[in-house]
């Protein structure tokens, strides 16, 4: 089975600190992919970012950062200098590779909040 | 239309009601999935097509939930005999097929309330 937890529920911190956002993943899958979805308000998942189970190399966009390390099965999402349009609830999300990632299996979420 | 849209937004049920959810997704997008979003939880998948093929129904909770798509454009989520434990938020998904796995593109939801 799969499963996904985000043991962080809620995140409060000031604009402009760095905040780091904990994923970790459980899946009998050799190769699988990992994803990080942002649901702003309105209520529709934004995707951010996918990366394959045998390609470990970190990856940076922006402010926004991603930390996969396979061997603690984490795959930990970092914003630099966070911004008050960074509020938001984060999933993160597991699927298998071999059918094409038709089924998602999210985290709980952890709902960041940036205060000004 | 330009995003996946949902419709009802809201929805209020009584006990016992039959209650139908569509989803237009985004046009020339052959794949589209429905989840469940329970309150304060992460979305749970429900079932996926590929154009009015319905491929994985596995996370259909109970026969009372049946999905379709017969055109393979529109699809419908109908929820017979609504329960109070079925009040939740259902995401409608859309993607195109083999490009870009996982990248779905989300619906605002259907929030449902059983009284």
């Amino acid at each position: 089975a799969q499963k996904v937890t985000q043991a962080q529920t809620e995140i409060s911190v000031v604009e402009k600190e760095d905040v780091t956002l904990d994923c970790v993943y459980e899946t009998r899958d050799t190769t699988y992919y990992l994803f990080w979805y942002k649901q702003p308000p309105s209520g529709e998942l934004v995707f951010l970012i996918r990366r394959n189970s045998f390609d470990e190399q970190n990856e940076i966009s922006g402010r926004y950062s991603w930390n996969f390390q396979k061997s603690t099965s984490s795959f930990n999402f970092t914003i630099t200098a966070s911004q008050v349009v960074d509020s938001a609830v984060y999933f993160c999300a597991l699927s298998g590779i071999i059918q094409g990632a038709q089924k998602l299996v999210f985290g709980q979420g952890t709902r960041l909040t940036i205060n000004p | 239309g330009a995003g996946v849209s949902q419709s009802p937004r809201y929805k209020v049920a009584k006990r016992g009601q039959d209650v139908a959810l569509r989803c237009d997704p985004i046009s020339g997008h052959v794949s589209l999935f429905w989840y469940q979003q329970a309150l304060g939880q992460g979305p749970e998948f429900l079932t996926y097509f590929q154009n009015e093929a319905q491929l994985d129904k596995s996370g259909l909770p109970s026969d009372r939930f049946f999905a379709e798509r017969p055109e393979g454009s529109v699809s419908t989520l109908k929820i017979q005999r609504t329960q109070q434990e079925d009040s939740a938020v259902y995401l409608c998904a859309s993607s195109l097929v083999g490009h870009r796995p996982g990248e779905l593109f989300f619906g605002e939801g259907s929030r449902l309330t059983v009284l």
